[in-house]
């Protein structure tokens, strides 16, 4: 295990298009997270799993926004009809139950509508 | 709510000079601190923590209720120290993480 995946690294699209992002994260970990970074930002959180449950979800995460997790192992988030206000890095992350603190990020995938 | 300040956005100093990047919260409730780090690309990992009381490459942290406070220092600072470093609060048992916005230490030759 190489850590936590994310795919696509990069995503270019046009406004009004709908994206899928899938995260990969430690076998071991049942804890999942997604976050958004922009520019001169830390990472803001979205939406957090425990096994395929969503557990939490940021009131930064509208209607056109879902994750889900549906075997507890990977997760996919997508955005429906994006604008160019969704450009970010999109960063993925997993953590032990016991260690919810000690997040191990994904690489991000990096999106840009056009 | 919360929120995670750090003031500066970049610290520059030369090696062997002390470091303190600043980190103030505020949180209703008694929170868990954190500094994540990034070096040059790599991911975010997690630097230390403050209930553990390490200290991480020399790096050290103490939380301060009283001034809402968790600034991390370091008293001889290393080139392999620059990096992108992250300050980040728990509300306790909820592992959701709020960062702040993050500051670039440049460490000098």
């Amino acid at each position: 295990d190489t850590g936590v995946s994310q795919d696509p690294r990069h995503k270019i699209t046009k406004r009004g298009q709908n994206v899928t992002f899938r995260c990969d994260p430690i076998s071991e970990h049942n804890r999942l997270y997604w976050y958004r970074q922009t520019l001169g930002q830390g990472p803001e959180f979205l939406t957090y799993f425990q096994n395929e449950a969503q557990l939490e979800k940021s009131r930064l995460l509208s209607d056109r926004f879902s994750a889900e997790r549906p075997k507890g192992s990977f997760s996919t988030l997508e955005i429906q009809r994006t604008e160019q206000g969704d450009s970010a890095m999109y960063l993925c992350a997993s953590s032990f139950p016991a260690r919810p603190y000690e997040q191990y990020f994904g690489p991000g995938t990096r999106l840009t509508v056009t | 709510a919360q929120r995670v300040t750090q003031p500066e956005k970049l610290l520059s100093v030369f090696k062997g000079a002390p470091v303190e990047l600043k980190c103030n919260y505020s949180y209703s409730g008694s929170p868990e601190l954190f500094w994540y780090v990034q070096y040059s690309r790599q991911r975010l990992q997690l630097l230390l923590r403050h209930i553990s009381r390490e200290s991480i490459k020399g790096f050290t942290a103490d939380l301060n209720k009283g001034e809402t406070s968790f600034h991390l220092k370091k008293p001889f600072a290393q080139e392999e120290d620059s990096a992108m470093y992250y300050c980040a609060l728990s509300p306790g048992a909820n592992s959701k993480l709020t960062f702040g916005k993050g500051i670039t230490l440049s460490v000098r030759p």
